[in-house]
């Protein structure tokens, strides 16, 4: 069935470091893909989506390509800060509802 | 004011007791979600509603029930709680396609005693 996997967190990087968090899907069809970001305390909110393969989603300088080959689309950004510093979900829409990945909670030291 | 509001915030509540949790959404969608989420777990689908007239169970649907009352309120409820319902639970909604993404609540934390 469809299904998202993430990596296991929690992930602690030093603050400037870069980040990549994994993220695999299995689906029927050509579904979009998303990453939301929990920060403590609140609900999940969208932070990029890409809808057809070999598009690039980015905000706040989070970056993440939709790889129709390899099924995935990792999260990256080249410098943390600490206000960076949540759970991330990976997810995917086909059809009429969403799978979300288990969530990967990251640390950021200062 | 936020997109999607939900009350209460937090709630204690005994074993056997009948709760709801309201949902309430200004974004004009159609669809609309209750999620459960426990620590390592994700997000679990409790129910999902297209619209007024239809409602539909999610994959953990057994112990809970769900009204829209109208196009912006989705409540949900636990007929008879129990110590393992406690969790954050999270309304949603989407567009029709849901390929702008969802937007959620920021939860109700719901302990069960």
């Amino acid at each position: 069935g469809d299904s998202v996997t993430q990596m296991e967190g929690p992930v602690t990087l030093s603050e400037e470091a870069f980040l990549t968090i994994n993220c695999t899907y299995t689906a029927t069809g050509y579904p979009s893909l998303f990453w939301y970001v929990q920060y403590p305390g609140e609900g999940l909110q969208l932070l990029l989506k890409a809808t057809k393969a070999d598009d690039k989603g980015s905000n706040k300088g989070f970056e993440a390509t939709y790889r129709k080959e390899t099924t995935s689309f990792h999260l990256e950004k080249g410098s943390v800060q600490v206000s960076d510093s949540a759970v991330y979900f990976c997810a995917h829409t086909g059809g009429f509802k969403t799978i979300f990945g288990a969530g990967t909670r990251l640390f950021v030291k200062a | 004011d936020a997109d999607v509001t939900q009350t209460p915030r937090n709630r204690i509540t005994k074993t056997g007791k009948r709760i709801m949790l309201e949902c309430s959404q200004t974004k004009g969608h159609d669809r609309m979600y209750w999620y459960r989420q426990d620590p390592g777990l994700g997000l679990r689908l409790i129910y999902y509603s297209f619209d007024v007239k239809d409602i539909n169970k999610g994959e953990i649907s057994d112990g809970y029930s769900v009204s829209r009352q109208a196009q912006a309120k989705f409540s949900l409820s636990l007929e008879s709680a129990i110590p393992n319902q406690t969790a954050l639970y999270f309304c949603a909604t989407s567009d029709s396609f849901g390929s702008y993404g969802y937007t959620f609540g920021s939860g109700t934390r719901l302990t069960v005693v």
